[in-house]
């Protein structure tokens, strides 16, 4: 089976743009959750994506948002851009209907760069 | 407020040592717990869970303990070897049922000497 696909691997941005990342779970799995990676502030989940409806959501402004489609292929997307949110974006796909020990599998991140 | 801690100062063993890999929580109730393992430019893979109810959990050469009292589970690699060396991370899902979202600690690199 293919694992987790994110795309694109890198990207450099502006201050005030937007920008929108995609994920690609594992076949047959139909949760997506986003985290952020940062030396600061270590991993920290964004949000959850089941069935195309958002089930969970961390503790992040509303210039983030998500969604998931029919085939659970999932895109975040982050407005207005700042300095801060450069980071590693990670995906992690998982069945969803396992309970909250369920094992997530994480892609390989989008670097974001934001100058 | 809720904390997962774990040691931030690498750590450096040689080959065929254990390797003993702390993570301390509080303000926690955590129904599981789990390790990954994190290697530069990658995403974490994960190793290993076990339940709050479990005291131990075995594969292969890991092995993981959970002690709810005192808050902690340690994380040990036996025999350990260079292809070791790498940022271990655990991670808690609270206990609430159906929610997956994993709250991490900042992880704690491991470097193998040969």
């Amino acid at each position: 089976k293919a694992g987790v696909t994110q795309t694109p691997r890198y990207l450099i941005k502006t201050r005030g743009q937007q920008v929108t990342l995609s994920c690609s779970p594992i076949s047959g799995h139909r949760s997506v959750s986003w985290y952020q990676q940062t030396p600061g502030q270590g991993l920290q989940f964004l949000f959850e994506y089941f069935s195309e409806t958002q089930r969970n959501k961390g503790n992040f402004p509303g210039r983030f948002s998500g969604r998931q489609f029919s085939n659970s292929r999932s895109e975040m997307n982050v407005s207005t851009l700042e300095l801060g949110d450069s980071a590693l974006y990670l995906c992690a796909s998982s069945l969803g209907t396992g309970g909250s020990g369920e094992t997530q599998y994480f892609g390989p991140g989008t670097r974001l760069l934001v100058l | 407020s809720q904390k997962i801690e774990q040691n931030s100062e690498a750590l450096n063993i040689q080959e065929g040592k254990t390797a003993t890999l702390t993570c301390n929580y509080t303000n926690y109730s955590p129904a599981y717990l789990q390790w990954y393992r994190q290697d530069p430019g990658r995403g974490p893979v994960f190793l290993l869970l076990i339940r709050e109810n479990e005291k131990e959990k075995r594969k292969e050469r890991l092995k993981v303990t959970f002690d709810t009292t005192l808050k902690q589970s340690l994380f040990h690699i036996t025999a350990s070897q260079p292809a070791d060396s790498a940022t271990y991370l655990c991670a808690l899902v609270p206990f609430y049922t159906g929610r997956r979202a994993l709250t991490f600690g900042s992880g704690t690199r491991l470097q193998v000497q040969p």
